[in-house]
């Protein structure tokens, strides 16, 4: 049973333009929400998180909004850029007690075009 | 580099050999994480540690999987008995105990069992 999804195999977007990378999820418990960007034989590197208190986070060229009643997040990226090629991870978790466990999206494999 | 480290990067075992995994968390890290990619499928939580303390063990297979993060020294993810089946990336993460989802992946090990 796949709780967070990436519906979205592959995206391919021009340099400039906007990306979207969206994420839904259906443990009505899931209270933290991150992105992790993926290059090919490394590890995923953390790009930005929200909490389920907000609907919206902004880093850099980078936003995360929120959708709770929908079960939905989204990744903003403005303005893509040719570096910014590679697969992209939604994660959540429960914010509780001991609970470390990040349950991940299958990613979206994002290419930005020159 | 500050970062995690991982080693090694590739591993090649027989069936029923034993596979050492090991893990160096970032420096000033105490916590750190064990995933599991199998060819296909997403990142799987296996255990969560912190020093001399297994956490949360949950996404552990039940059988020739342990884990250990010892006072001094790496982490070790051991792998008795390796069967097919145990072919993939292996990801550690470590994080600051204030930051505890904003993990920091180390490069994988990609253990290969003949």
């Amino acid at each position: 049973d796949q709780q967070v999804k990436q519906n979205s195999p592959s995206l391919s977007v021009q340099e400039g333009r906007i990306s979207i990378l969206n994420c839904d999820y259906t443990n009505s418990m899931f209270d933290y929400f991150l992105w992790y960007k993926k290059y090919p034989a490394e590890g995923p590197t953390f790009l930005i998180s929200i909490s389920s208190i907000k609907d919206k986070n902004e880093d850099g060229r980078f936003t995360v909004f929120l959708n709770k009643s929908a079960k939905h997040l989204s990744l903003h990226i403005v303005p893509s850029q040719p570096g910014d090629s590679a697969v992209y991870f939604c994660a959540a978790t429960i914010n509780a007690g001991n609970n470390r466990k990040l349950i991940w999206g299958l990613g979206t494999s994002l290419a930005v075009n020159p | 580099n500050a970062g995690v480290m991982q080693n090694p990067r590739h591993l090649v075992r027989r069936r029923g050999q034993e596979a050492r995994l090991r893990c160096s968390p970032m420096k000033g890290h105490s916590h750190v994480y064990w995933y599991r990619q199998l060819p296909e499928e997403g990142l799987k939580f296996m255990v969560y540690l912190q020093k001399e303390n297994i956490i949360d063990e949950s996404g552990m297979p039940k059988e020739r999987f342990s884990a250990e993060f010892p006072k001094e020294g790496p982490s070790i993810l051991r792998i008795q008995q390796v069967v097919r089946g145990d072919s993939a990336a292996y990801f550690c993460a470590s994080s600051h105990r204030d930051y505890p989802y904003e993990q920091y992946f180390g490069p994988g090990t990609r253990l290969t069992v003949t």
